[in-house]
């Protein structure tokens, strides 16, 4: 149980064209998805953070415009980077957690996006 | 704020060579502790969890334990097999639920 998939697993896409990366909770309800991006040997620094049927709230520094989010119900959450650019390129990971958790519950992660902007 | 620092990599060792890695945290209240594996090429897994002051998480042979007194979360495995290689996450849960992660560990295991 507790699998999150991501689709597409990767994608190239030119400049200046937006890209969809969709994060699904295939066996669990996930009231909160989060949206984590990671550089090559680099940690995962947390983008943003997406509740059911609500706006997300997005980390300081991130571009709300830029990196659209939208999660549309307890099992899918999207994000879609718009207008994308060679410096857009990166891992993009998504992780739930599931609508019993407290504190302490787990997240589960995608297996993560690798999206190159030619 | 809220922060986990772990040490640096990477990490070498031999087949069944033990292993420590270290992981201490920065936080305020009761935050919760894990450790996550990504394995090359692969998203991140979760390997072991604490919840709790003195909870010990255990997983495939590894374990940490969560001591309050040192701020600690160190990941330990007795004897470590080729496929262990991988890069290894501490990350601390605060009540936003939010993971805060450190900045991983790489292990390579050398038959």
């Amino acid at each position: 149980g507790a699998v999150v998939s991501q689709h597409p697993s990767w994608v190239i896409c030119k400049s200046g064209t937006s890209v969809k990366i969709e994060c699904r909770s295939l066996d669990f309800q996930a009231t909160t998805m989060f949206w984590y991006r990671q550089f090559p040997k680099q940690s995962l620094m947390l983008m943003a953070t997406s509740n059911e049927g609500s706006k997300a709230t997005y980390e300081q520094g991130v571009e709300k415009d830029k990196f659209l989010i939208n999660h549309a119900s307890l099992t899918l959450s999207t994000l879609t980077v718009t207008s994308a650019h060679p410096e857009d390129s990166s891992f993009y990971i998504c992780s739930a957690r599931a609508i019993s958790g407290g504190a302490g519950e787990t997240q589960y992660f995608g297996p993560g996006t690798r999206l190159l902007v030619l | 704020g809220n922060s986990v620092t772990q040490m640096e990599g990477p990490v070498t060792l031999s087949e069944e060579a033990f292993l420590t890695i270290n992981c201490t945290y920065t936080a305020t209240g009761y935050p919760s502790l894990f450790w996550y594996v990504q394995y090359p090429g692969e998203g991140l897994q979760l390997l072991l969890k604490a919840t709790k002051a003195d909870d010990k998480g255990s997983n495939k042979g590894f374990e940490a334990t969560y001591r309050k007194e040192t701020t600690s979360f160190h990941l330990e495995k007795g004897s470590v097999q080729v496929s262990d290689s991988a890069v290894y996450f501490c990350a601390l849960s605060d009540s936003s639920y939010k993971l805060i992660f450190g900045s991983g560990t790489r292990l390579l295991v050398r038959p």
